[in-house]
């Protein structure tokens, strides 16, 4: 398996501008999770999913984060506007009740807003 | 709510030796999972080890090795024989097992610097 994708890798955008990250999750995982990770703050959970379904999304900052998962197999989050202070790495996970939902996380998405 | 404590910003050892890592954890639970998770350089976040609650046993996975003490509440990492690529950020991990959907409860983050 090719373990949980994400793209862009990198992203460099101008405050103001729409950004979209997107996930890809383990196959047959039916548990996605998205993470924020900064110096300051650390690793925060934003936004999970259970079988497509948005389960708890309290961890979103603003409205300005929206996520969506429209299948089994990929998931979106959504900055629009963007700002400075989003800046940050974005981690997507999936898990399965059948691993004892053991986390798999991707590779990240470095978000930069100038 | 449970919580996450390491309380080690940054633990250095040198090549070979060993470094353990503390954890502390609060919950009422009698039935969780804890982890370790590495994060190198690279960003790449990756399962070190695991261990249920319910066993006795302190998980063991290579040259990592837990210290599990459920009445305490204490769930420690041991690195032997250090080695350079052992230098990483590690995060220790509560998941509830009432959680039905796997949600994690991470720990700021213990930074192991390992010299040559």
């Amino acid at each position: 398996d090719a373990g949980v994708i994400q793209s862009p890798r990198h992203e460099v955008t101008e405050m103001g501008q729409e950004v979209t990250l997107r996930c890809k999750p383990i196959s047959g995982h039916n548990s996605l999770f998205w993470y924020r990770q900064t110096m300051m703050r650390g690793l925060e959970l934003l936004i999970y999913f259970n079988n497509n379904v948005p389960i708890d999304d309290s961890g979103m900052p603003e409205d300005r984060f929206s996520a969506k998962m429209p299948n089994a197999s990929f998931s979106t989050l959504k900055i629009q506007p963007s700002e400075p202070r989003d800046s940050a790495v974005y981690f997507c996970a999936s898990s399965s009740r059948a691993l004892s939902y053991e986390q798999y996380f991707g590779p990240g998405t470095r978000l930069t807003v100038t | 709510a449970q919580t996450v404590t390491q309380s080690q910003p940054e633990m250095s050892v040198q090549e070979a030796e060993t470094v353990t890592l503390s954890c502390t954890y609060d919950t009422s639970e009698s039935d969780y999972y804890l982890f370790w998770y590495k994060q190198p350089p690279s960003r790449q976040m990756i399962l070190v080890i695991r261990q249920e609650a319910y066993k006795q046993q302190n998980a063991t996975e290579n040259r990592f090795s837990v210290n599990f003490q459920k009445a305490a509440k204490s769930f420690s990492l041991k690195i032997s024989d250090s080695q350079l690529g052992d230098a990483a950020m590690y995060f220790c991990a509560y998941r509830s097992e009432g959680d039905s959907w796997g949600k994690l409860q991470f720990g700021a983050g213990t930074q192991v610097v390992v010299t040559p």
